[in-house]
């Protein structure tokens, strides 16, 4: 049973570049949470996704974030024109959809650049 | 007020020592807790959860103080292998699933 995947590992953009952060949950997980954590610091929550809905964004910044988790495929997150300020780790988990909700399980990470 | 407040340390400790760490949250309502282990640019993995007043795996043991709103987790005979970052994690009781995080507190093993 493969955990949480994340790609790319790492990735290095450009100011005002896109990146793309994608993420598949555990088999038979169907709630995806994406973290963000900046050095030295603790990680952030930033949004809370099921299948084809969103269901807690209260983390995200208002602007060049998204996220999307469709109904095949991998969760996406987004962040539009980046800047050298969006360098971070960001961090995946998923959840099952009964049981004790709370637990967590994250993917290794994706480690954005901003050149 | 931070929503969870951990010691950053570091702590350094011989190997065979015993070690304790706390961690005060400041809502009241919160009902779950959780101990995370992340080693040096590696994901956070679950070490222990506490539900009621504590909890003990092995080496390790939780205890929770409702009371006064602190968390603490006990490490027994440290092993090398022990040193990580330490991340005292509480559900937001608002609901949704959000997990608030701790800054976490750095252990070190030395032999």
């Amino acid at each position: 049973n493969a955990g949480v995947m994340q790609n790319p590992r790492h990735l290095v953009r450009r100011r005002g570049q896109e990146a793309r952060l994608r993420c598949s949950p555990m088999k038979g997980h169907s709630h995806v949470y994406w973290y963000r954590q900046l050095p030295e610091e603790g990680l952030k929550f930033m949004v809370y996704l099921q299948k084809e809905n969103i269901i807690d964004e209260s983390g995200m910044p208002k602007e060049r974030f998204s996220a999307e988790f469709p109904k095949e495929g991998p969760s996406i997150l987004r962040i539009q024109q980046v800047v050298r300020g969006d360098s971070a780790a960001y961090f995946c988990a998923s959840s099952p959809p009964r049981g004790r909700k709370n637990i967590q399980y994250f993917g290794a990470g994706t480690r954005l650049s901003v050149l | 007020r931070k929503e969870v407040e951990q010691d950053p340390g570091p702590f350094n400790v011989p190997e065979g020592a015993t070690v304790a760490f706390n961690c005060t949250y400041s809502n009241s309502a919160s009902q779950s807790f959780f101990w995370y282990r992340q080693d040096c640019r590696k994901e956070p993995k679950l070490l222990m959860s506490v539900y009621s007043s504590g909890n003990e795996d092995g080496r390790f043991t939780a205890q929770l103080n409702r009371a006064s709103q602190y968390i603490s987790l006990l490490i027994r005979d440290s092993k090398l292998s022990d040193s990580a970052t330490y991340l005292c994690v509480v559900p937001s009781p608002g609901g949704y699933n959000k997990l608030i995080f701790g800054a976490g507190t750095r252990l070190a093993v030395h032999p």
